[in-house]
C-alpha cells in the first residue's frame, strides 16, 4: 500500500529552527511536495522535490533522498506565523498526490 | 497567477437539501480539478478527480451519486453535495493542475466550509 508518515506535532520556539520529517512508500514517485495549511484555510504550495538534495527558498528548505524514501522541510528563524500544519504529499507513477495527515507546528514565544 | 476561486466559502444548509460548490481557474486552464475533504484535524481526502468533457473519477467509498462532479469547462468544475446530512459537514477544497505539460503543482481553492444542520 502507499504511505506516508509524519510527526503529528511539534514545538519550537520564536527564532529557531525546526525540522518536520517525512518518510514515503508509493508506487512510483514524480516528486514530493511541501504545503502549509492554516487553521481553516486551504494549503499553500511551499516545496517541490524530485531530485536527490536541498533546495532553499528563503527561510524554508527540502530536502529529499529518493533512496530512502525520505523528506524534510527545514524551517529556520522561525516566526510566529510560522504556527501551521505542514503537509508532505507524494506525486505517485499516476500523477496522483498521496497526502500525509500533516504536522502541527506550534511556535512558542 | 494561478489563482483558484470556490464559491461559497460557507454554507449552511439543512438537511435533505443539496448544495452546489463551484470551483473555478481564474487565470489559467485547468486540465484536471480535484475535489477534497478534510475533517477536523485531519489531512485532505481526495473525493475525486474530474478531466474537462469527462466523467469524474471517484475514489474508494466516495458515492458518486452523492457527490455530483461536473467539470463542464477548462475553468470551471462544480461539486453538488445531494440529499446533505449532518455527517456530510465538513471543509471542502478544490485544486485544479493547468495545461502545460512541466506544470506539475495543483493550485487550491479557498475552501467551502459546509455545515449541514
Amino acid at each position: 500500500g502507499q504511505n506516508i508518515d509524519q510527526p503529528t506535532e511539534m514545538t519550537a520556539t520564536e527564532g529557531a529552527i525546526v525540522q518536520i520529517n517525512c518518510t514515503y512508500q508509493t508506487s512510483g514517485f514524480n516528486g514530493l511536495f511541501w504545503y502549509q495549511q492554516h487553521a481553516g484555510e486551504a494549503p499553500t504550495f511551499l516545496s517541490y522535490n524530485v531530485l536527490d538534495g536541498l533546495e532553499e527558498k528563503g527561510r524554508f528548505s527540502s530536502f529529499l533522498s529518493r533512496s530512502k524514501g525520505y523528506s524534510y522541510l527545514l524551517l529556520k528563524e522561525l516566526q510566529m506565523k510560522d504556527s501551521a500544519s505542514y503537509l508532505c504529499a507524494v506525486m505517485d507513477s499516476n500523477y496522483q498526490l498521496i497526502w500525509g495527515a500533516g504536522t502541527k507546528l506550534i511556535i512558542k514565544p | 497567477g494561478a489563482v483558484v476561486s470556490q464559491h461559497p466559502s460557507r454554507v449552511i444548509c439543512k438537511s435533505g437539501t443539496s448544495v452546489k460548490i463551484e470551483c473555478r481557474s481564474l487565470d489559467f486552464q485547468a486540465t484536471t480539478m480535484f475535489w477534497y475533504r478534510q475533517f477536523p484535524k485531519q489531512s485532505l481526502m481526495l473525493m475525486a478527480t474530474s478531466n474537462e468533457g469527462s466523467k469524474a473519477t471517484y475514489e474508494q467509498g466516495v458515492e458518486k451519486d452523492k457527490f455530483l462532479i461536473n467539470h463542464a469547462s477548462l475553468t470551471l468544475s462544480t461539486l453538488t453535495v445531494t440529499s446533505a446530512h449532518p455527517e456530510d459537514s465538513s471543509f471542502y477544497i478544490c485544486s485544479a493542475r493547468g495545461l502545460a505539460g512541466a506544470d506539475y503543482e495543483q493550485y487550491f481553492g479557498p475552501g467551502t466550509r459546509l455545515t449541514v444542520t
